[in-house]
């Protein structure tokens, strides 16, 4: 699986948009992107996922460039309640395991 | 409600000795997977199984042992041999499918070994 680079902390203010980066400059052609977070003392919880096209849901949206070195996630209002370790994660289409690293930590401040 | 359990929520041993612990999920999916975290750190894929009586090493297996007797239960004993077994273990399960695999977490089990 293509290895993730994310910046190991970033800050955002209630209520403003929170846009998490992450590079993936060796991802494959068959490789999703997959963003988990975790709140502190809990088990991760899956966020989005995308392949080449733009995705969103209720948690958040998930952009990836044209050449699909790299990948936005983007919380559109983020709360208190989204402080958490994001994680970036490449995998293959056809394997089930996740490699994790070690993820952003996103702190939003009142 | 459906989800995946993991007890107890904090385990303490003496050195030396084995230990299991416990995952069960009732979402009805084929795959299981145990991972390790330590402070501030990633997880790290310890064993994981696609199918019942069957399983996988991950990336971190040594001094680790798993068991798929059924598909709603995959303990793992963490054995006197894991040289540093204080760590927070996490279970999760998927359905592996083509193009999609979504995995669920239990709580995790915060092990200390005294």
């Amino acid at each position: 699986d293509a290895k993730t680079t994310q910046p190991t902390s970033m800050d955002c203010a209630e209520g403003r948009a929170a846009n998490l980066p992450c590079n993936h400059s060796t991802i494959s052609g068959n490789e999703y992107v997959y963003w988990y977070r975790q709140i502190h003392s809990q088990g991760p919880q899956y966020i989005i996922h995308g392949l080449k096209n733009n995705e969103t849901n209720e948690m958040a949206s998930l952009i990836i460039t044209e050449d699909r070195k790299s990948s936005t996630l983007i919380l559109p209002h983020a709360t208190l309640r989204d402080t958490a370790v994001y994680y970036c994660i490449v995998r293959e289409t056809s394997g089930s395991r996740l490699t994790f690293g070690e993820g952003t930590q996103l702190t939003v401040n009142p | 409600d459906g989800g995946i359990t993991q007890s107890p929520k904090y385990l303490f041993r003496k050195e030396g000795q084995n230990v299991t612990l416990s995952c069960e999920q009732n979402l009805n999916h084929d795959a299981m997977y145990w991972y390790r975290q330590d402070p501030g750190q990633g997880l790290r894929l310890i064993y994981y199984s696609q199918i019942v009586n069957d399983f996988q090493k991950g990336d971190i297996a040594e001094g680790y042992s798993v068991s798929r007797e059924k598909k709603e239960s995959f303990p793992l004993t963490v054995t006197s041999a894991q040289k540093n077994p204080t760590a927070f273990y996490l279970c999760a399960s998927s359905i592996p499918a083509l193009n999609y695999n979504e995995q669920f977490f239990g709580p995790g089990t915060r092990l200390t070994v005294l």
